[in-house]
């Protein structure tokens, strides 16, 4: 089967550092993406992985180990605008690669507090 | 450069009722998607569309119907509305499929099926 897991809520303080886990079990594997959703709103991208190690992106970065199932995202620096749902989402290979059909977990609420 | 829009934002049926949202893209995206999120459960994929005049089933297909007659137009239909439907329907496209290549997502329509 299909499974994407995450934390369901977070708090953390402003200008601290926060990571947000996930662990997927999925037919195949071809890549990893967090996107962000405020409130309300579309989710946008972030970031990609596909290859284990760290990805950097300013104050956002994620980490993929393939062998382990495990991602991270780690964003630095938080601010008040940091708070919103982080998504993880999952590319099979078996169908995904031909169709880019992405499967994914039921997100994270990150609050930034004062 | 409007991205993917969605049409309507909003709208309330009643059980029984049919209707349709629309979906543009105007990135000359081949591939086209349609999603429900709904609280607890992350984004379903529902129906999907890898180029003009194709369409797929996806996670969630059951009560919906879809169509892709030109390539910057996604159509989801409802035949017959029910309140398990009531959700917010987010449509999303990509360029290609496999490498980076993220999905842009809409700004979703919110159903409400009474």
């Amino acid at each position: 089967g299909q499974n994407i897991d995450q934390p369901t809520e977070m708090t953390a303080t402003e200008g601290a550092i926060v990571q947000i886990n996930c662990t997927y079990q999925t037919s195949g594997f071809n890549g990893l993406f967090w996107y962000q959703q405020h409130a309300g709103e579309a989710p946008t991208f972030l970031s990609y992985n596909v290859l284990d190690g760290l990805e950097e992106k300013g104050r956002f970065s994620s980490f993929l180990s393939r062998s382990k199932g495990y991602s991270y995202l780690l964003l630095k620096e938080l601010q008040m605008k940091d708070s919103a749902s982080y998504l993880c989402a999952v590319r099979g290979s078996n169908y995904g690669g031909a169709t880019n059909k992405l499967i994914f977990g039921t997100g994270t609420l990150l609050a930034v507090q004062p | 450069n409007a991205g993917v829009t969605q049409t309507p934002k909003f709208r309330v049926l009643k059980t029984g009722q049919s209707m349709t949202l629309l979906c543009a893209q105007d990135m000359n995206h081949e591939y086209m998607y349609w999603y429900r999120q709904d609280p607890g459960m992350g984004l379903r994929l529902i129906h999907y569309s890898v180029g003009e005049g194709t369409t797929a089933k996806g996670e969630v297909p059951d009560g919906y119907n879809v169509s892709r007659l030109k390539k910057q137009n996604f159509l989801l239909g409802l035949e017959s509305a029910a309140p398990s439907q009531t959700s917010v329907y987010f449509c999303a496209s990509s360029y290609s499929a496999g490498g980076s290549y993220e999905q842009y997502f809409g700004p979703g329509t919110r159903l409400t099926v009474t």
